[in-house]
């Protein structure tokens, strides 16, 4: 079963208000990756964090790990529509560190 | 450079049928994973490949199986359909094994089992 859990589920937010979504792992992770799926899409590769209380920017996006690394966030300043989608965090499990995926959370942003 | 390309797209079935998808990963990519995904269990690691041996693999029956091919491509194969099979089946490809690689997912291949 998932061992790396992601909240909330579902947001649904008006256009121009922020997002965050929440990823916690079981486990210490030696790194987390972030990716996001459009509707109908495949999910694509949005960044790696490696170190602990590592915080990366994209734009309006910005990425956390946590201290413990074992658990990180993704912050959306000023949603737009074209951030709707699931937003999915991964990290390696395992003695050969296969991928896993947390839960996903689904973005629905209103204009 | 061209992405990763599955086939088919899209497929429909009958329960008890077997079928095979395939994929091509990223030319020089020699890293194969295969995800199940569905609506209430997300994306469900099945197994990975590495130039040609199977590295990883998730909680899945034995009908679930795979290989790849000494360039790089491979098929999952999934014997004895059930309905609980209906799903996307994503792969994704990369250029090392292991933890240090992004992935490059293809469109999917849409499994339907009536």
């Amino acid at each position: 079963g998932q061992q790396v859990m992601q909240i909330p589920q579902y947001q649904h937010v008006q256009e121009g208000e922020d997002f965050t979504t929440y990823c916690n792992s079981s486990t210490t992770l030696s790194n987390i990756q972030w990716y996001k799926q459009r509707p109908g899409g495949h999910p694509v590769f949005l960044i790696q964090l490696v170190k602990s209380g590592e915080v990366k920017k994209q734009k309006r996006l910005t990425f956390q790990f946590g201290e413990a690394k074992k658990n990180s966030s993704l912050h959306i300043t000023a949603t737009q529509t074209t951030d709707v989608g699931t937003y999915f965090c991964a990290g390696p499990r395992g003695a050969t560190n296969k991928l896993i995926f947390g839960t996903g959370t689904l973005l629905a942003v209103q204009p | 450079k061209a992405g990763v390309t599955q086939t088919p797209r899209y497929l429909i079935k009958t329960r008890g049928q077997q079928v095979t998808l395939s994929c091509s990963p990223i030319s020089g990519h020699r890293s194969v994973s295969w995800y199940q995904q569905t609506p209430g269990q997300g994306l469900q690691f099945l197994f990975e490949y590495f130039s040609e041996t199977q590295r990883n693999k998730g909680n899945f029956p034995g009908r679930f199986s795979g290989r790849q091919f000494s360039n790089s491509r491979s098929e999952m194969n999934v014997s004895t359909l059930e309905l609980g099979d209906s799903a996307l089946y994503l792969c994704a490809s990369s250029s090392t094994s292991g933890d240090t690689g992004e992935l490059f997912f293809g469109e999917g291949s849409r499994l339907t089992v009536l």
